[in-house]
């Protein structure tokens, strides 16, 4: 069972539309991460999210941390072909120890020219 | 600066063999994971080590695998005998103890139990 759910599992869309990804939990988070990975690669950081409502903005991605800090959403505005990847949502409890993210099954985004 | 290596890249056995995959990961990092990743899901963590010491092996199941990090660098991850459901990516990241943990992926090694 994942910790983290993400929603939807696939996404395929043209490119310039927008899309946006979710994590949700039952969970509180100490802090939460966004990892993109494409096929044949390890995973790579987007992001960090610490505080409870906190909006970071990384070109065209937008990423929000809920104020509760059980979920978290990824926004991406005109898509590219660039964007496509399996996108990962990962967070560390207050009760893991230093170091033990928990990630969740992830999103497959596909955007087609 | 190079980032995390692994080898191999691939490795295709058959069951109740053995096989061992091997780290290397990026200068300067204390910490060193080994994660598994099935198909279509995340990676799980199956060991931690904080230089030679390992932190969290949880989820490691020790009747079959081991992993040993010698002077708190490279680190080896081994599995003996294979079985068939071990067939996964193995991915090793390394990371400096900081706020935000942002950790360094390998590329994993594709492994294939026949």
């Amino acid at each position: 069972t994942q910790l983290l759910e993400q929603s939807p599992q696939f996404l395929s869309i043209q490119e310039g539309e927008n899309l946006t990804v979710y994590c949700n939990s039952s969970s509180v988070f100490s802090s939460l991460q966004w990892y993109r990975q494409e096929p044949g690669e390890g995973p790579v950081l987007l992001v960090t999210v610490v505080t409870g409502g906190e909006v970071k903005k990384l070109k065209r991605l937008t990423f929000q941390f809920g104020d509760a800090r059980k979920d978290s959403s990824l926004h991406i505005t005109a898509a590219q072909p660039g964007d496509t990847g399996l996108y990962l949502c990962a967070g560390a409890t207050a009760t893991d120890s230093w170091g033990k993210l928990q990630f969740g099954a992830g999103t497959q985004v596909v955007v087609t020219p | 600066e190079a980032g995390v290596v692994q080898s191999p890249r691939y490795k295709i056995i058959e069951k109740k063999q053995p096989v061992a995959f091997w780290c290397n990961p990026i200068s300067g990092h204390n910490t060193l994971y080994w994660y598994r990743q099935n198909l279509g899901q995340g990676p799980e963590l199956l060991i931690r080590y904080e230089n030679e010491e390992a932190v969290d092996d949880s989820q490691l199941p020790k009747d079959r695998f081991s992993a040993e990090r010698l002077k708190g660098v490279d680190s080896t991850l081994k599995i003996q005998p294979a079985e068939l459901g071990d067939s996964a990516v193995y991915l090793c990241a390394s990371s400096l103890q900081q706020i935000g943990n942002e950790q360094f992926f390998g590329p994993g090694t594709r492994l294939t139990v026949l």
